[in-house]
Order: structure tokens, then C-alpha cells, then sequence
């Protein structure tokens, strides 16, 4: 099993330049995770997919925020404009079910600066 | 927001000690999971403590669940400098926030040869 895939593995770029993190989950895990990690802190949620559904994005800050889910497999994360306080480890996690322990991903480290 | 608060922040101890962390929460619960966090790397799912069980274990980790005083404890016996990582624990919501998983801040766990 190949596990949680997150690409890039990190990302340096200038404020106000777009961004794109992409995530491959388990196979035949339906439910989807992005999590926002800042230095010392643990993650915090941002949107959850059952399937293609998103189901809990009350924490995406949609003004420059947006995720997808197509055919509720691969999922993407885009930030645009980005901002210096962007910066942090954003980290992707699927389960087979609500309540069963996520799998993370080893996680995209961005650097706004 | 993160409902769990973990303490110690930090915790030092020899090889061959127990360590013991533990986790506040302040709202009710469907379960309690523990993660653990090698530095720069992915969170690894622990143990899932569901709300009406009261202890579990797993080799050498126990859990214990309180909620009447809404808090659980994480016991690593006869530790390894292997162990040493951060240790977050996550509480799965139930009623209206159904499916969300938040993580605490963590504590933080050196493990000394």
C-alpha cells in the first residue's frame, strides 16, 4: 500500500503568487482531509470530502482558498493570492470511514515569502 | 480552534521510563484518538478510544478515557529513544460538528539512550 502521496514536498514562493498542492489517497478511502499545520501547533482542519462531497469546509477561508475533488479520488488544494502568513505544513489524510484513524500524508511545506 | 490541551507541553525522560501525557477537552465527545509525529514527517494514527469504552491498549501504550472530567491520558511503557516525537490527541465530535476530528496542541517527547 503506497500510503497518503502529497506532491510538492515543499514550496517556496513570493507572496501573492498562486499555489497548488495536490494529494492521492488511499485506495477506496472515501473520506478526504486537508489539514493546516503551523510551526509548534497541531493541525487544523480546513475541508473534509466524503467522496466528492465537501462536507466541512467551515474553516477554508474562501476568499483565497479553494479545493476540489474530482471522481472522489485525487484532491487539490489552491491558495491565490498567498500570503506571508500562509506559511505552514499543509498536510493530507484519508479514512475509510468517519471514524476510523486517518492516514496522513507526509505533508507540503510552504514558504510564503 | 483546537479542543484538546495536552500537558506536559514537553516531557524529557530516560529510556526504560513510562511517559505519560494527558488531554483536556472541553466539549462531548464520539471518540478520542492519539497520534504520534516524527519531526518533518506525517501524523501516524495510535489508538482510538470511543467514548464509552474507559481504557485500551496497544502494545506498550495504554489509554484511558474520563468523561466525566473530560480528559485521557496516554501511557507509553518502557520507553525507546525511537518514541521521541510529538504526541497529539484528536477528539472526534459528535452531534451537529458529526465527523470532525480536532487536534491539540501536542506534547512534545524526548526519549533519552
Amino acid at each position: 500500500e503506497a500510503g497518503v502521496v502529497q506532491s510538492p514536498r515543499y514550496k517556496i514562493i513570493e507572496k501573492k503568487q498562486p499555489v497548488a498542492f495536490w494529494c492521492n489517497p488511499i485506495s477506496g478511502h472515501n473520506t478526504l482531509y486537508w489539514y493546516r499545520q503551523n510551526l509548534g501547533q497541531g493541525p487544523e482542519l480546513l475541508i473534509r470530502y466524503e467522496n466528492e462531497e465537501a462536507v466541512d469546509d467551515s474553516q477554508l477561508p474562501k476568499d483565497r482558498f479553494s479545493a476540489e475533488r474530482l471522481k472522489g479520488v485525487d484532491s487539490t488544494l489552491k491558495i491565490q493570492p498567498a500570503e506571508l502568513g500562509d506559511s505552514a505544513v499543509y498536510l493530507c489524510a484519508s479514512s475509510p470511514g468517519t471514524w476510523n484513524g486517518y492516514t496522513f500524508g507526509s505533508g507540503t511545506r510552504l514558504t510564503v515569502v | 480552534s483546537q479542543q484538546g490541551e495536552e500537558d506536559p507541553q514537553a516531557l524529557s525522560i530516560q529510556e526504560g521510563e513510562n511517559a505519560t501525557m494527558n488531554c483536556s477537552y472541553k466539549t462531548s465527545i464520539n471518540n478520542l484518538q492519539w497520534y504520534r509525529q516524527n519531526s518533518g514527517r506525517g501524523l501516524v494514527h495510535l489508538i482510538l478510544i470511543r467514548s464509552n469504552e474507559r481504557e485500551k491498549h496497544s502494545g506498550r501504550l495504554r489509554v484511558t478515557l474520563d468523561t466525566s472530567k473530560k480528559s485521557s491520558s496516554l501511557l507509553i511503557t518502557a520507553s525507546r529513544a525511537a518514541d521521541t516525537a510529538s504526541y497529539f490527541c484528536a477528539t472526534g465530535a459528535g452531534g451537529t460538528s458529526y465527523g470532525k476530528l480536532t487536534f491539540g496542541q501536542g506534547t512534545i517527547l524526548t526519549v533519552h539512550p
